[in-house]
């Protein structure tokens, strides 16, 4: 197992581009988390799914950001019409259904808006 | 939302123990948990705790938590230079699947 894995690492686009990241579980979780993090700050949670449900969204979530989780394994992020204050670290995790045991971060997506 | 709450910075030499402190308020926290995060990188678990208990030891990690007060610490025994970098500090109350972050403590360790 190779842990949680995030493509692109970086990220630079411009202020109205639509981006999309991507999120590869380990294999045996059943749920996946987003969270965001800015400069100087612990992660904020953003959405989860459990399998393929997406069960929660953050008030964070603006309409600009749709995840997805389509066959219950990798799940997609994407921003549209991105603005300057979306630049941050965009974080994946995963874990068991009974997250006690902990979630499992990637290494982060890193956007920034131009 | 419920406040986890960190000192900002610690800096302690090499060999010495170092200790990072948590306080939070949400009293149905049912998991408290420390991650280390290195710069440029995502966060990587160390270890955490559950509600129910008041100590847990692994290798050179300590933690303790005070549920009463909601104090939780983590001691680093042999701090080496390696182990510089942002630790935070998060539980996961009555959502069951939000974890709930502190700001982070920067530590650095001194030769």
């Amino acid at each position: 197992d190779t842990g949680v894995s995030q493509d692109p690492r970086h990220k630079i686009t411009k202020r109205g581009q639509n981006v999309t990241f991507r999120c590869d579980p380990i294999s045996e979780h059943n749920r996946l988390y987003w969270y965001r993090q800015t400069l100087g700050q612990g992660p904020e949670f953003l959405t989860y799914f459990q399998n393929e449900a997406q069960l929660e969204k953050s008030r964070l979530l603006s309409d600009r950001f749709s995840a997805e989780r389509p066959k219950g394994s990798f799940s997609t992020l994407e921003i549209q019409r991105t603005e300057q204050g979306d630049s941050a670290m965009y974080l994946c995790a995963s874990s068991f259904r009974d997250s006690g045991g902990g979630q499992f971060f990637g290494p982060g997506t890193r956007l920034t808006v131009l | 939302g419920e406040d986890v709450e960190q000192s900002l910075f610690l800096s302690v030499r090499e060999g010495d123990s170092s200790v990072i402190n948590c306080t939070y308020t949400d009293s149905s926290s049912t998991y408290l948990y420390w991650y280390k995060q290195e710069p440029g990188a995502g966060l990587q678990l160390l270890t955490y705790i559950f509600s129910n208990m008041d100590m847990k030891q692994d290798q050179r990690l300590t933690v303790l938590l005070n549920k009463k007060d909601k104090h939780l610490s983590l001691r680093i025994a042999d701090t080496q230079t390696g182990d510089s970098a942002i630790y935070f500090c998060a539980e996961i109350g009555d959502s069951g699947y939000a974890l709930n972050f502190g700001k982070g403590t920067s530590l650095l360790v001194t030769p």
